[in-house]
């Protein structure tokens, strides 16, 4: 089977960067996808690493290294609005994501 | 405009009921998923479909069942079997074949049972 590590909650000021780390073990690893829900809405996806290294996507970045199994989203330029929980997911042998428990950022003014 | 749609919002029922979530999608995906979310917690795959008339297990199927006759829809029962059924439900889909990384989800449906 698989499982996913990543920090329960991080709190952090408007401005600020913050890191949240994922750790997994699975078999069959293709790999590493991000997405932020707000409360009571529905999740929406941010970002997938299938190679090592770092994607950016405007403030948002998302690192893997596959030797490691250890992943990364930064959220940089912090927002009120980022305040929500960052779910990493794994995708692996038989088409279909694997979640972690999600990390809640709380952004404050 | 293109999307998932879940229906109710909010829906309770009486323990021993059994009870079905609609899923609709609009996306023209062939992949679709259905999730469990318990408050502060992850999600867990509970049934997930790649093709009409084929679907298979996610992690926590038990006490759960699913049809998928339509493209479009991937209706959710969940009977009285399943020993704890409130929770947050919600559908998702994908592109097939290497775009599953990618999943879009619907509103959810908030299931109280008593």
């Amino acid at each position: 089977g698989q499982s996913l590590e990543q920090p329960s909650e991080v709190t952090a000021v408007e401005g600020a960067i913050v890191q949240i780390n994922c750790t997994y073990q699975t078999s069959g690893f293709y790999g590493l996808s991000w997405y932020q829900q707000h409360d009571g809405g529905a999740p929406t996806f941010l970002s997938y690493n299938a190679l090592d290294g770092l994607e950016e996507t405007g403030r948002f970045s998302s690192f893997l290294s596959r030797s490691d199994s250890y992943g990364y989203l930064l959220l940089q330029e912090l927002q009120m609005k980022d305040s929500a929980s960052y779910f990493c997911a794994v995708e692996a042998a038989g088409n279909k994501l694997t979640f972690g428990g999600g990390t809640r950022v709380l952004v404050k003014p | 405009d293109g999307g998932i749609t879940q229906s109710p919002k909010y829906l309770f029922r009486k323990e021993g009921q059994n009870v079905t979530l609609s899923c609709e999608q609009n996306l023209n995906h062939d992949a679709m998923y259905w999730y469990r979310q318990d408050p502060g917690q992850g999600l867990r795959l509970i049934y997930y479909s790649q093709i009409v008339n084929d679907f298979q297990k996610g992690d926590i199927a038990e006490g759960y069942s699913v049809s998928r006759e339509k493209k479009e829809s991937f209706p959710l029962t969940v009977t009285s079997a399943q020993k704890n059924p409130t929770a947050f439900y919600l559908c998702a889909s994908s592109l097939q074949g290497s775009l599953i990384y990618e999943q879009y989800f619907g509103p959810g449906t908030r299931l109280t049972v008593t």
